[in-house]
Formats: C-alpha cells, sequence, structure tokens
C-alpha cells in the first residue's frame, strides 16, 4: 500500500507568520506532487505543484521536494486568516494514481 | 461555465435504493475520477476512466459501478445504497493522468438512511 503521510495537526500560526506543512511519501518512484486547499463544505483546489528537487514559489506559497528523503512541504509566507483550511498533499505513484495524505487543518489566528 | 459539475449537490436516500450521481466536464479532458471523502480517511479513490468506454477500479470499487459512454460524462452508480457509503463524493478530472493536476468539481453529500 502506498502511503502519503501529513504531520499531525491541527496547526495554529499567528497572522503574519510562517506556517510550514509537511509531506512524507512511501513510494520512490513518484514523479508528480501537488498540493490542495480545501475549505470547509468545499472541494479540494489546486494551489501548488512540483515536479523535481528544489524549491517552486508561487506568491506567498514555496513548495519543497527532496527525493532521496521522500518528503514535500508546503511553506506559506505572511499568513493571512484566508489561508485556514485544511491542506492535502497528493503524490502520484509508478501506477499513475494519486494518493492523497489525510490533509492538516490550518487556523491563522487574527 | 467552462468546468466540471456534479448533481445532485445533496442526495438522501434509504438503504437498498440505486442512486447515481453525475459529474459533467467541459474541458474535454481525457481522465476522470471519483473519490469519496470520509473523516479519517481522507479522500480515497473509487473509480477512474482514461477515455470513453474505458474505466477501471481504484482503492475502494466494491459497491459502485461506472459508465463512461461520452468523453465529458462519468456517473456513478450505488446499485443497492448502504450506510458505509454515506459520504461526499467528489469527481475530477485531468488532462493527463499522473504527470497533471486533477480539478475536481463541487461535490455531493450523499446520506443513506
Amino acid at each position: 500500500q502506498k502511503e502519503v503521510e501529513q504531520n499531525s495537526g491541527p496547526l495554529s500560526v499567528p497572522e503574519g507568520a510562517i506556517a510550514s506543512l509537511n509531506c512524507t511519501y512511501s513510494d520512490r518512484v513518484s514523479q508528480s506532487f501537488f498540493w490542495y486547499r480545501q475549505y470547509s463544505g468545499k472541494s479540494p483546489e489546486l494551489i501548488m505543484s512540483i515536479y523535481s528537487n528544489g524549491d517552486k514559489e508561487d506568491g506567498r506559497f514555496t513548495a519543497q521536494l527532496n527525493k532521496a528523503s521522500q518528503y514535500v512541504s508546503l511553506l506559506i509566507r505572511d499568513s493571512q486568516p484566508s489561508d485556514s483550511a485544511t491542506y492535502l498533499c497528493a503524490v502520484t505513484g509508478a501506477n499513475s494514481k494519486l494518493t492523497f495524505g489525510k490533509g492538516i487543518t490550518l487556523s491563522v489566528r487574527p | 461555465d467552462a468546468g466540471i459539475t456534479q448533481s445532485p449537490r445533496y442526495k438522501i436516500t434509504e438503504t437498498g435504493r440505486q442512486v447515481t450521481l453525475m459529474c459533467h466536464q467541459t474541458w474535454s479532458h481525457s481522465y476522470m475520477f471519483w473519490y469519496r471523502q470520509d473523516l479519517g480517511h481522507g479522500l480515497r479513490l473509487i473509480y477512474y476512466s482514461a477515455a470513453a468506454d474505458i474505466t477501471d477500479k481504484g482503492e475502494v470499487p466494491d459497491g459502485y459501478v461506472v459508465s463512461r459512454s461520452k468523453t465529458e460524462n462519468f456517473p456513478l452508480t450505488l446499485e443497492s445504497a448502504t450506510r458505509s457509503q454515506t459520504s461526499v463524493y467528489f469527481c475530477a478530472s485531468s488532462e493527463r493522468t499522473g504527470l497533471l493536476a486533477q480539478h475536481f468539481g463541487d461535490g455531493t453529500r450523499l446520506s443513506i438512511l
């Protein structure tokens, strides 16, 4: 069973702080990595994708991938109350199927 | 508006009844997926389809049936609903599986009494 594990939550940070969300995966041949944001009662929304080792920045979001250590992380700089949501890590394995972590709930305190 | 549409948004039914959840996408994406989302389990893949008339099982296919006669539609049928199938169901599509992200519909909240 290929697994995607996210660090236990919930995570609470003050407004303006950096939120760090981590994810590890078990399938060494995984190729594609995604972060989705899901507001309560809504559907998952793609916020970042990353395919190669290193950092990828998009506005206040930075995704970091380390294939040797099999982890992918998401940093949210200058966190805002509107960032309060559940964040899902998703990884594509050798079978091309997307496996989701269970998610971590982020709360940004005003 | 182009995108992926699920219907109904909410459904209440009784055990033993047949229920069909609809999914329609206007992107002409080849791949379509059905997930269920439950507390403690996250998103789990039920079935997926690589193209019209091509479907395959996911992680939790038992009790579900799918079909894909047209590229844009991918209905999910619960042939005899059970309480354990109470969940939120999401349909998603992707231009290519694996390398490209999936885009989700708004979901169907299904309650089976």
